[in-house]
């Protein structure tokens, strides 16, 4: 059964900090990984969605990794910015169940502090 | 703005009301979901529709009813509700077909059963 775990539950750093969220997962056959955002009583927005083929994707100060193989993926936020400060879930959608379903991590709350 | 909307946005029913949620996405996607989201908890996907037909249904109450007249449109009926249903509903689309089978993810109706 997979299984999706994030630590820390909450982060506060200061602002300008080079940062780092965790996810791991128990199965490494996965289809692909996505990090999403969710600021306080919003929906999800998609940050950056990887490929089981792929180890990396970028956007802006953000890059997201993937190793298979460790069942890790991790999110680096370069710079971080009082704005950054959300709640970031990831999601792994596995490969020989339903292509549809996602299996959630609980989340890592961020604060940035100013 | 992600291209799906949900109305209401927020809502306090009774136990014994009756009252539906709306949902609809203009991003051309024909895969349509319902999630829970209580509070820290991982997300916990209540219904799928691929095609306007559910292809997906894990074992949530038949309080809980879902429509999907079309691709575009999603409604979640609601009868006699629980305390415990408090939660922020989400939908989300997706295209039917690969590679990504990407979510995007409306703001969520805040629900609030009294």
């Amino acid at each position: 059964k997979q299984e999706v775990t994030q630590i820390p539950a909450a982060l506060s750093v200061p602002e300008g900090e080079n940062l780092v969220l965790n996810c791991s997962f128990t199965d490494s056959a996965i289809y692909n990984l996505q990090w999403f955002r969710q600021d306080p009583g919003k929906g999800l927005t998609s940050l950056l969605l990887i490929q089981s083929s792929q180890r990396e994707q970028t956007s802006g100060r953000l890059n997201a990794s993937l190793d298979k193989s460790s069942g890790r993926s991790t999110l680096y936020i370069a710079a971080s910015q009082p704005g950054d400060s959300a709640t970031y879930l990831c999601a792994v959608r596995r490969r020989r169940d339903s292509n549809y379903q996602l299996i959630w991590g609980a989340g890592t709350k961020l604060i940035i502090k100013p | 703005e992600t291209g799906v909307t949900q109305t209401p946005r927020h809502l306090v029913m009774g136990m014994t009301n009756k009252k539906s949620l709306k949902c609809e996405q203009h991003l051309g996607h024909n895969a349509m979901y319902w999630y829970k989201q209580s509070a820290k908890k991982p997300l916990e996907l209540m219904f799928v529709y691929s095609l306007e037909e559910r292809v997906e249904n894990n074992s949530v109450p038949s309080r809980f009813s879902p429509e999907c007249p079309n691709s575009s449109h999603l409604f979640l009926h609601l009868h006699t509700l629980q305390p415990e249903d408090s939660a922020l509903y989400l939908c989300a689309s997706s295209p039917h077909k690969a590679p990504t089978y990407e979510q995007y993810f409306g703001p969520g109706t805040r629900l609030t059963v009294t």
